[in-house]
């Protein structure tokens, strides 16, 4: 089947707006994840979420961010009031349950302006 | 989780086997060590993971010490489109955790 796919692909904002990043994990995962890469680094935790329900969101960097998957399938991250250190690849991924490989997406590149 | 140390950056030729080194000294009992890779503009690719056991797939093999302080990818004959950022990662909790990874570039 289909990987896991992220829209959009690209999204540029202006400071201070509100935006919304979409992932799609492979139909059957239980276990989603969210990641954030900024440029000439490893890819940065950020959640993690087993069905429904956030399992570990210490990597969230602040009140800002926020993430739901309310039917245990899309997950979508939210960013309020963006600043230009918001800046990066956002990466999604999948598994089976949390203790498989886990599946990446494209990414999402966010550019706060 | 562990902390893993790689080279910066390894260089190889077209078809030569390209042997990946990580450190992962404090590495606990019940941590896998795990491999992605990520090549320009792409997400991570997951490549192959062990626990103590050396493990092979279709696409690398993976050494572990006995004493699971350190662990080698091999790429068995290495080709252009190998060039990428490999990531070792000791896996414990369900996140990864990434360091800066090794850039491998391969040479034709």
């Amino acid at each position: 089947g289909a990987g896991v796919s992220q829209t959009p692909s690209n999204k540029v904002t202006e400071k201070g707006k509100y935006v919304e990043l979409r992932c799609d994990p492979i139909s059957g995962h239980t276990a989603l994840y969210w990641y954030r890469q900024s440029l000439g680094q490893g890819p940065e935790f950020l959640i993690y979420f087993q069905g429904t329900g956030a399992a570990d969101d210490s990597g969230l960097p602040n009140d800002r961010f926020f993430a739901v998957r309310p039917e245990g399938s899309v997950s979508t991250l939210k960013i309020q009031r963006t600043e230009r250190g918001d800046s990066a690849v956002y990466l999604c991924a999948s598994s089976w349950d949390g203790n498989n490989e886990q599946f990446f997406g494209p990414g999402t590149r966010l550019t706060v302006l | 989780d562990a902390k893993t140390t790689q080279p910066p950056s390894m260089d190889c030729a077209e078809g030569r086997a390209a042997n990946l080194p990580c450190n992962h000294s404090t590495i606990s009992g019940n941590e896998y060590v795990y491999w992605y890779r990520q090549i320009h503009s792409q997400g991570p690719q997951y490549i192959i993971h062990g626990l103590k056991n050396n493990e092979t797939n279709e696409m690398a093999s993976l050494i572990i010490t006995e004493d699971r302080k350190s662990s080698t990818l091999i790429l068995p004959h290495a080709t252009l489109r190998d060039t990428a950022v490999y990531y070792c990662i000791v896996k414990g909790a369900q996140k990864l955790v990434f360091g800066q990874g090794t850039r491998l570039t391969i040479n034709p």
